[in-house]
């Protein structure tokens, strides 16, 4: 039972342009959120998070946007650069340590 | 700082072989975790340790086994090892319920 879900396997977009990847969770007991980045045969490294108690979270070109009550969360890169290609996993926790994953969406940014 | 380092990088078992795969981390965290990733699907938690002397089983804990008799090393033991096994296996640690470090993974095939 998947209790996050990132429905888009893949994104293809324009380099300058906006990306938007999108994320929905089944357990409201999700007080955390986090995105992740993943190039080919590397660990995921940490991108950006969010606590339950905000809506918006912002870093450089990465916002992060939480609907509480949709149990959706999205993130934006804007402009999107081809150092951006590489698969974005969104992440659900709780209290007690433990990280959800989604299955990822590949991101390919075209120049 | 190395931060999560993993070894081996690569390694193939015939059905019925143990292996340990090993985990380090040098920034003191007390927390540690092992995921798999299998094509196509997010990480899955397979044991987590919450310090020294402390773990605990995560969603795919089925066939593997662990230990954490200090902060800095968590590894991860297949006894009987199956073809299901086939994955890439990383080796995460955060120092509080926050983002996790990852290590670049194991890639495991069981043939």
């Amino acid at each position: 039972d998947q209790q996050v879900k990132q429905n888009s396997p893949s994104l293809s977009v324009q380099e300058g342009r906006i990306s938007i990847l999108n994320c929905d969770y089944t357990n409201s007991m999700f007080d955390y959120f986090l995105w992740y980045k993943k190039y080919p045969a590397e660990g995921p490294t940490f991108l950006i998070s969010i606590s339950s108690i905000k809506d918006k979270n912002e870093d450089g070109r990465f916002t992060v946007f939480l609907n509480k009550s949709a149990k959706h969360l999205s993130l934006h890169i804007v402009p999107s650069q081809p150092g951006d290609s590489a698969v974005y996993f969104c992440a659900a926790a709780s209290n007690d340590y433990k990280l959800s994953f989604g299955a990822g969406t590949t991101v390919t940014v075209r120049a | 700082n190395a931060g999560v380092t993993q070894t081996p990088k690569f390694r193939i078992l015939k059905i019925g072989q143990s292996m340990t795969l090993q985990c380090t981390q040098d920034m003191n965290h007390n927390y540690m975790y092992w995921y798999r990733q299998d094509p196509g699907m997010g990480l899955k938690l397979i044991y987590y340790s919450v310090g020294a002397g402390i773990t605990d089983k995560g969603e795919v804990p089925n066939g593997y086994n662990v230990s954490r008799s200090t902060t800095e090393d968590f590894p991860l033991r297949l006894e009987l090892a199956a073809p299901s096994q086939t994955s890439v296996y990383f080796c995460a640690s955060s120092p509080t319920q926050s983002e996790q470090y990852f290590g670049p993974g194991t890639r495991l095939t069981v043939t």
